[in-house]
């Protein structure tokens, strides 16, 4: 069966510094892999997403990168947080070919910018 | 106009009530719709999938798609405590990597 894995659960760091948030998916091939941010009373917000190792596709232009160096890992970066980028993220994977585009998230991670 | 519409409650009913979340959308390209549920501080997962117009049922889950409306519904029969949690439909035309719409969610309080 599959599994996705997000770290770290819970996050607290100043504003100005790095972000590394990691999602790994075990059980599948070739996934599409995606990154949502949820903040309160805003839904789902898709961030980025990666049909393929080093293939990124961006939604939202921002300070945050995503990087997808190995089939089934996928890394949310930014090299200065800010304020704004506290919320609630997600690591999804989808099958890759499928009609239906149905989604599984990971547990997700919370960072607070302070 | 959003693609997606969800009322985000909270929706408090007693617990044994039957219990129905609803999503509109405008984008007649949807095809294939989903029910996901998300307790506070997890990740969503999903509940039920369907493709077209037409009633799925599963135990005491049942999920409805009326694409003439372009209004899906979610029924819960004998709601119970471990059912509150918010509720988040997503649709898709089938086929894109860039994946699914969601709506905000409708946060669910089922009162024992």
């Amino acid at each position: 069966s599959q599994t996705i894995h997000q770290w770290p659960a819970t996050l607290v760091q100043p504003v100005g510094s790095p972000l590394s948030l990691e999602c790994t998916v075990e059980g599948t091939s070739n996934p599409n892999l995606y990154w949502y941010r949820q903040a309160a009373g805003r839904g789902l917000q898709l961030l980025f997403y990666s049909v393929g190792i080093g293939q990124i596709s961006s939604e939202v232009p921002q300070n945050l990168s995503a990087s997808r160096p190995q089939d089934r890992q996928f890394i949310l970066s930014s090299k200065k947080l800010l304020l704004s980028d506290s919320g609630f993220y997600l690591c999804a994977w989808s099958v890759w070919g499928s009609s239906t585009d149905t989604q599984y998230f990971g547990p997700g991670t919370r960072l607070t910018v302070l | 106009q959003k693609e997606v519409e969800q009322d985000p409650g909270p929706l408090s009913v007693p617990e044994g009530a039957i219990v129905s979340l609803n999503c509109t959308y405008s984008n007649s390209a949807f095809q294939y719709f989903m029910w996901y549920r998300q307790y506070s501080r997890k990740g969503p997962e999903l509940l039920m999938y369907t493709y077209s117009s037409g009633n799925k049922e599963d135990g005491r889950f049942t999920a409805q798609v009326d694409k003439s409306s372009k209004y899906i519904s979610l029924f819960i029969r004998d709601s119970q405590p471990s059912d509150s949690a918010t509720y988040l439909c997503a649709m898709s035309g089938g086929g894109g990597a860039d994946g699914l719409t969601f709506g905000k969610g409708t946060h669910l309080i089922i009162q024992p």
